[in-house]
């Protein structure tokens, strides 16, 4: 079983602050990891796909960066807006499954 | 593009009766659809996967006869709950894959209740 870890647990930020989260994962068989952002009553919306270490990726003011050997990736968010409240999970896996983590649930306010 | 839809949002049945919840790729052909639940406070855990024409495959600890599923088309699959108990009451969504991607898109989910 794929343990994935998400930290913290829930962040609650001011506007502008920028902030991070931390993923990690069993380095062994690394195939992909993808990050989700899921507001509360929508679809978790896909932000990323890493699948090669020492990646990074970058939508907007969001990034990643993904650390195969060790088992982790941070995802960062600069200048926080309050759209930007959401859950965020990340799911390592294959093709055929994804594992996901409980999530970051961020917060913030004006 | 890429979305994904779920029927009902919201069910509440009886103890014994059955629920189908559907899921449909709105805008795209998807050959793997996959099915997940979410109990409160922990992660969305992969129930099964289904792929177009063919059996679903289960996950370990998940009742195939309870939970039936059928993939009859690229854009449709259907989770039916069967004989409902209040222990099924959960948070149930569904992804859809394109061939050949990594990217699962999710439906909104389906949040059921069983009294």
């Amino acid at each position: 079983i794929l343990n994935v870890e998400q930290s913290p647990q829930s962040l609650h930020v001011q506007e502008g602050d920028s902030t991070n989260f931390t993923c990690s994962f069993p380095s062994s068989n690394f195939y992909a990891l993808h990050w989700y952002r899921w507001e509360t009553a929508k679809s978790p919306e896909a932000l990323f796909v890493m699948t090669l270490n020492g990646d990074e990726k970058k939508k907007g003011r969001i990034s990643a960066t993904l650390n195969t050997k060790e088992g982790y990736s941070y995802l960062y968010i600069k200048g926080s807006q309050p759209e930007d409240s959401a859950t965020y999970l990340c799911a390592p896996g294959t093709a055929s499954k994804l594992t996901f983590g409980t999530g970051t649930r961020l917060q913030v306010t004006l | 593009g890429a979305v994904v839809s779920q029927h009902p949002s919201w069910v509440i049945c009886k103890s014994g009766t059955s629920v189908k919840i559907e899921c449909r790729s709105l805008d795209f052909q998807a050959t793997t659809m996959f099915w997940y639940r979410q109990f409160p406070k922990q992660s969305l855990m992969l129930m099964a996967t289904s792929n177009e024409g063919s059996k679903a495959t289960y996950e370990q600890g998940v009742e195939k006869d309870k939970f039936l599923i059928n993939h009859a088309s690229l854009t449709l699959s259907t989770l039916t709950v069967t004989s409902a108990h209040p222990e099924d009451s959960s948070f149930y969504i569904c992804s859809a894959r394109l061939a050949g991607s990594y990217e699962q898109y999710f439906g909104p989910g389906t949040r059921l209740t069983v009294t």
